[in-house]
């Protein structure tokens, strides 16, 4: 079946710094991805969607400066959190969608801000 | 605005007994309706998924029943295991809304052995 995986699993940085994550479709190609941030024993938001050659489109109240979008092909979307502080702590996780109403969830990325 | 809403927030079962996790939704253009499962510290995973024009699927121990003028839909795991101990969460996708996902705000299931 159809894979989506996330690099890295778990990173752990300081405060002020940026890290990015990234999200790739492994054997198809997904014109669309999707980020979501999950806090711990809470639901899925959806904080933007990316689609391939443009620009993200973000939620209402998700910073697109603080969370850089790039979706340069169509197989990777990278998630930059940029000037991180422990509240951007949190578990991201992706989904590229395949086509039609198939879509596949990443294993998502274990933020932690000290 | 909680577009999608899920209870209970956690239900606990015996083995081999049925949990049903029920949702409701407002936006009437909402035209997919899947169920996913996630484990701790993993992504979540496609169960079943249902359209409106259909009132019951069902695949394996796992069915949705779904009730379009009520706007409800709920998952039913027949034959409960240990190993169906995890989050649950039904949402809600538009397609003329971008594909976009709304999730509910998710069941803990946990099934005693």
């Amino acid at each position: 079946g159809a894979v989506v995986s996330q690099h890295p699993s778990w990173v752990i940085c300081k405060s002020g710094t940026s890290v990015k994550i990234e999200c790739r479709s492994l054997d198809f190609q997904a014109t669309t991805m999707f980020w979501y941030r999950q806090f711990p024993k809470q639901s899925l938001m959806l904080m933007a969607t990316s689609n391939e050659g443009s620009k993200a489109t973000y939620e209402q109240g998700v910073e697109k400066d603080k969370f850089l979008i790039n979706h340069a092909s169509l197989t990777l979307s990278t998630l930059t959190v940029t000037s991180a502080h422990p509240e951007d702590s949190s578990f991201y996780i992706c989904s590229a969608r395949l086509g039609g109403d198939t879509q596949y969830f990443g294993p998502g990325t274990r933020l932690t801000v000290l | 605005q909680q577009q999608v809403k899920q209870s209970p927030q956690s239900l606990i079962v015996q083995k081999g007994g049925i949990s049903i996790i029920n949702c409701a939704y407002e936006n009437t253009a909402f035209d997919y309706f899947p169920w996913y499962q996630q484990f701790p510290g993993k992504g979540p995973a496609l169960l079943i998924a249902i359209r409106p024009d259909v009132s019951e699927k069902k695949e394996g121990r796992f069915t949705i029943s779904f009730n379009k003028s009520a706007k409800q839909f709920s998952l039913h795991i027949m034959d409960s295991q240990p190993g169906d101990s995890a989050t649950y969460f039904c949402a809600a996708r538009q397609r003329t809304g971008g594909f976009k996902t709304i999730f509910g705000a998710g069941t803990r299931l946990f099934v005693k052995a």
